[in-house]
């Protein structure tokens, strides 16, 4: 069965950066874009970018422009997601989740169980 | 603020039929298909209608999704007390160049 197992709970102080992973099972891993959609406590999803498989490929929102890195590890069949300088805003839970296919074609129909990184000093 | 305008909130008693509106614009949902999700307390968003009114399989056909013209909407017939939970819209937009989700309406069996 398809599996989206993230990494545990982070704490990090402000300005500081963090590194989530998301490891894929049950399906082939290279046939399948990743995303990362955030969700702050009590507020929507929010997301954030995409990256193909091969990690060749990346696209992310313009709000993360500079501050987000997405990188693949296909030997692992794992997805990572860096935030640099970290806010209080940042606090969230955050979700890997897949689609078939880029761009309006897609939806996400596996999701990660959520990491949550809490931003405080 | 959310780029999609859904109701914050939606009620119903079980055996009823509830329905959830999702509005936005030309470069969304004026030109994709909107997909549905599901998120109960807690956990995961869950995938539940994609391309308007496709049903993956394990939902239940009590959910059912439309679009007429640029007004996509979630009914819920039968409604069970599981189904409290947040739904969530989605669709790609053109001109942000990326995925943008409505805020969510909490749907309270009353």
């Amino acid at each position: 069965q398809v599996q989206l197992v993230q990494s545990g709970a982070e704490v990090r102080k402000p300005g500081a950066s963090v590194k989530v992973s998301c490891t894929a099972s049950g399906y082939t891993f290279s046939n399948y874009y990743m995303h990362w959609v955030r969700q702050a406590p009590g507020q929507g999803l929010e997301w954030m970018g995409i990256i193909h498989p091969s990690g060749d490929f990346t696209s992310y929102a313009q709000k993360f422009q500079g501050r987000l890195t997405m990188t693949t590890d296909t030997s692992t069949s794992t997805v990572y997601m860096e935030v640099r300088g970290l806010r209080s805003e940042d606090t969230a839970v955050y979700y890997c989740a897949r689609t078939l296919r880029s761009g309006w074609l897609g939806f996400f129909d596996y999701w990660g169980q959520g990491t949550l990184v809490t931003v405080s000093s | 603020q959310s780029v999609l305008t859904q109701p914050p909130s939606a009620s119903g008693t079980p055996g009823q039929r509830v329905t959830i509106s999702c509005s936005g614009s030309y470069s969304n949902i004026g030109t994709n298909t909107v997909n549905w999700y599901q998120q109960l307390p807690g956990t995961a968003p869950k995938l539940l209608i994609y391309s308007n009114d496709q049903r993956p399989s394990g939902v239940p056909d009590r959910f059912s999704g439309s679009k007429s013209g640029t007004s996509p909407s979630l009914a819920i017939s039968g409604l069970q007390s599981e189904d409290e939970a947040d739904y969530y819209c989605a669709a790609w937009d053109d001109s942000l160049n990326g995925w943008v989700f409505g805020g969510g309406t909490k749907l309270t069996v009353l």
